[in-house]
């Protein structure tokens, strides 16, 4: 059980371009998913806190106008990078707590802005 | 101070040894704590949960964990070389909302 999923698992699009990574949790419904970004050799930084039918709540110096979080409803979250720069080429992962606090990632998103 | 912290390593051991990975965390209150491993290229797996003070036994996984002392380790016994990897200390702090993270312990097994 407990199972998340990513899609896509790699993305290649061109600068100035938007970008939608869909977050699911397949096996137990999620009223929190988080998004983090990791660079490469870095540990993982928290970008946003969804909650299911509220807004994201986005942590200091991620730009909530750039990073788009949906969280429409208890299994999925989504993404938006929108104008994609390639300062944006990141690993994206999404994770999903349960009702133990236990979280869950995904297997990650690769995105390469060109 | 950090929430968590963890030394990055690079921790090396032999196969068929134990390798002992040790995270300190500044919140006196923290309840919940993790471990999870992370291959390169991959995103994170959870391997450990432990709430209790005292040890939590998996298979070759040990998690303790001392409130007092706030500090939490994971012992892997009879490493092997697929164990080689990035681990992340995880602890909800301050009943937060998210998991506050280490930056991880590398650790390679040499066969």
């Amino acid at each position: 059980g407990a199972v998340v999923s990513q899609h896509p698992s790699w993305v290649i699009c061109k600068s100035g371009t938007s970008v939608k990574i869909e977050c699911r949790s397949l096996d137990f419904q999620a009223t929190t998913m988080f998004w983090y970004r990791q660079f490469p050799k870095q540990s993982l930084m928290l970008m946003a806190t969804s909650n299911e039918g509220s807004k994201a709540t986005y942590e200091q110096g991620v730009e909530k106008d750039k990073f788009l979080i949906n969280h429409a409803s208890l299994t999925l979250s989504t993404l938006t990078v929108t104008s994609a720069h390639p300062e944006d080429s990141s690993f994206y992962i999404c994770s999903a707590r349960d009702f133990d606090y236990e979280q869950y990632f995904g297997p990650g998103t690769r995105l390469t802005v060109t | 101070q950090k929430e968590v912290e963890q030394n990055s390593g690079p921790l090396s051991v032999p196969e068929g040894a134990i390798a002992s990975l040790n995270c300190t965390y500044s919140d006196r209150g923290s309840q919940s704590f993790f471990w999870y491993r992370q291959y390169s290229g991959k995103s994170p797996e959870l391997i450990m949960s432990i709430y209790s003070n005292g040890d939590k036994e998996d298979g070759r996984f040990t998690a303790q964990l001392n409130k007092a002392s706030q500090y939490v380790s994971l012992l892997i016994r009879d490493s092997q070389p697929s164990d080689s990897a990035t681990y992340l200390c995880a602890v909800n702090i301050g009943g937060a909302n998210n998991l506050f993270f280490g930056t991880g312990t590398r650790l390679t097994v040499i066969p």
